[in-house]
């Protein structure tokens, strides 16, 4: 059964800053999903990354995917308050139709002025 | 274009007492998807519908249950309320399940059970 870690699960940092969320799953996935979660809101979809190096960039936010070492990360570049947010991590497992995506426990990222 | 609906918004339940959860997916999807947020549970996969059939089911008692519709609507219910079964319950719809097929999110309809 897949097994997905996150780290770290709080993380603040001040604006302008880079850091990097980092996702381990635990067996063979073949796709690895970025969300983001506003407070009481739903989950925004912001990455699907299919196969090993795989990159995605969108404004100050990049995902990578290191199928060998079974790790994506999602780095963040010069921090803006916005970005403050929830992230979670979710690894797909496919097997003969079957479809379910497995989360991790999610970073919850606060931008501090 | 239409995101995923979810009705009821909030909800409050006493014990033992039955809900019902709907979700409208985004039109042309066919699949929708059903998971739960618990607080410090984190988000736990319930149950998958595709083309009116459950394929999937998560590590969730019998109480669980759901359909889906000719429409690609989808129920989702509990009964015997539990206290642990307050949550957020989430559900989702993709186009299908390809590698690439982006699960999509409705608001959530929250529970809570007193």
């Amino acid at each position: 059964e897949l097994k997905v870690e996150q780290n770290p699960l709080f993380l603040s940092m001040q604006e302008g800053k880079n850091y990097t969320i980092y996702c381990n799953y635990s067996t063979t996935s073949d796709r690895l999903y970025w969300y983001r979660q506003d407070p009481g809101k739903s989950l925004e979809s912001l990455f699907v990354l299919l196969s090993n190096g795989a990159v995605k960039q969108e404004g100050r936010l990049m995902a990578s995917l290191d199928t060998k070492a079974r790790l994506s990360t999602l780095h963040i570049t010069a921090a803006v308050h916005d970005l403050s947010a929830t992230y979670f991590c979710a690894g797909g497992s496919s097997n003969f139709g079957n479809e379910k995506l497995t989360f991790g426990t999610g970073t919850r990222l606060t931008i501090i002025p | 274009e239409a995101g995923v609906t979810q009705s009821p918004t909030h909800l409050i339940k006493t014990r033992g007492q039955q809900v019902t959860l709907r979700c409208s997916p985004i039109s042309g999807h066919t699949s929708v998807y059903w998971y739960q947020q618990a607080l410090g549970l984190g988000l736990q996969f319930l149950l998958w519908y595709d083309e009116g059939e459950e394929r999937n089911r998560g590590n969730f008692p019998p109480r669980f249950s759901g359909r889906q519709f000719p429409n690609y609507s989808s129920e989702l219910n509990v009964n015997a309320l539990e206290l642990e079964d307050s949550a957020l319950y989430l559900c989702a719809s993709s186009p299908g399940t390809r590698p690439g097929d982006t699960q999509y999110f409705g608001p959530g309809t929250r529970l809570t059970v007193l």
